[in-house]
């Protein structure tokens, strides 16, 4: 079963504008993960969010989590053309030892 | 460099003949997994362990073996694949399987499997 549900599915931008993209989830957490895949490769780890904190900053990437609603958003500002890949949310179910990804954004930077 | 390789990168086969994926990692992780990549179904997990002779299933493990005789090497076994068994596999090791560092999964490059 999907955990993690990525909104939207797709999305194109400009370059330099800031792409959002949402995660939901069903069950308790300890932490969710965001990762990045290029066009068929391996997938990149990109940052971690613990269940007790609800913000996160690594360079260009801003993450939050509501664990109330149990949901996530990614935010990329200033997007860049190299940003152009699927983006996957991850959480690692409080109780259990799986990890669990969603069905990933596309996003699309235009340069 | 710290990485996880897999084994082969591509693989062609036909119905019921046994195969094995090779993952092995350098980092001294205790937690490697496998997961499956399928379009609209985002990456479905097969087996993971937990550390040297301990493996569980995940969400789609019909079909599939796994062994983690060494601390470095989590082989996927197919006894008899079949055609939809055809996909993009990934495996994956981390730190910790609670990921109690910031570090997450690292992930190999992926096997292309196709089963005809």
């Amino acid at each position: 079963s999907q955990q993690g549900e990525e909104d939207p599915q797709a999305l194109s931008i400009q370059e330099g504008e800031n792409a959002t993209m949402n995660c939901s989830y069903k069950t308790s957490i300890n932490n969710l993960q965001w990762y990045r895949q290029n066009s068929g490769r391996g997938l990149v780890h990109l940052i971690l969010i613990r269940s007790n904190e609800r913000e996160k900053h690594s360079g260009r990437l801003r993450v939050t989590l509501d664990t109330s609603k149990k949901s996530s958003s990614l935010l990329i500002t200033a997007s860049r053309a190299a940003d152009t890949a699927s983006y996957f949310c991850a959480t690692d179910t409080s109780g259990t030892y799986k990890y669990i990804f969603g069905t990933g954004t596309r996003l699309k930077v235009l340069a | 460099e710290a990485q996880v390789t897999q084994n082969p990168r591509y693989l062609i086969t036909v119905t019921g003949k046994k195969l094995t994926v090779t993952c092995s990692q350098n980092m001294n992780h205790e937690y490697m997994s496998w997961y499956r990549q399928d379009p609209g179904l985002g990456l479905r997990q097969i087996y993971y362990s937990m550390n040297v002779e301990v493996t569980d299933k995940g969400d789609v493990p019909e079909g599939y073996k796994v062994s983690r005789k060494e601390k470095r090497n989590f082989p996927l076994i197919l006894e008899s694949p079949s055609p939809n068994q055809t996909s993009l596999y990934f495996c994956a090791s981390s730190l910790f399987s609670k990921a109690a560092t910031d570090d997450g999964y690292t992930f190999g490059s992926g096997t292309r499997l196709t089963v005809v």
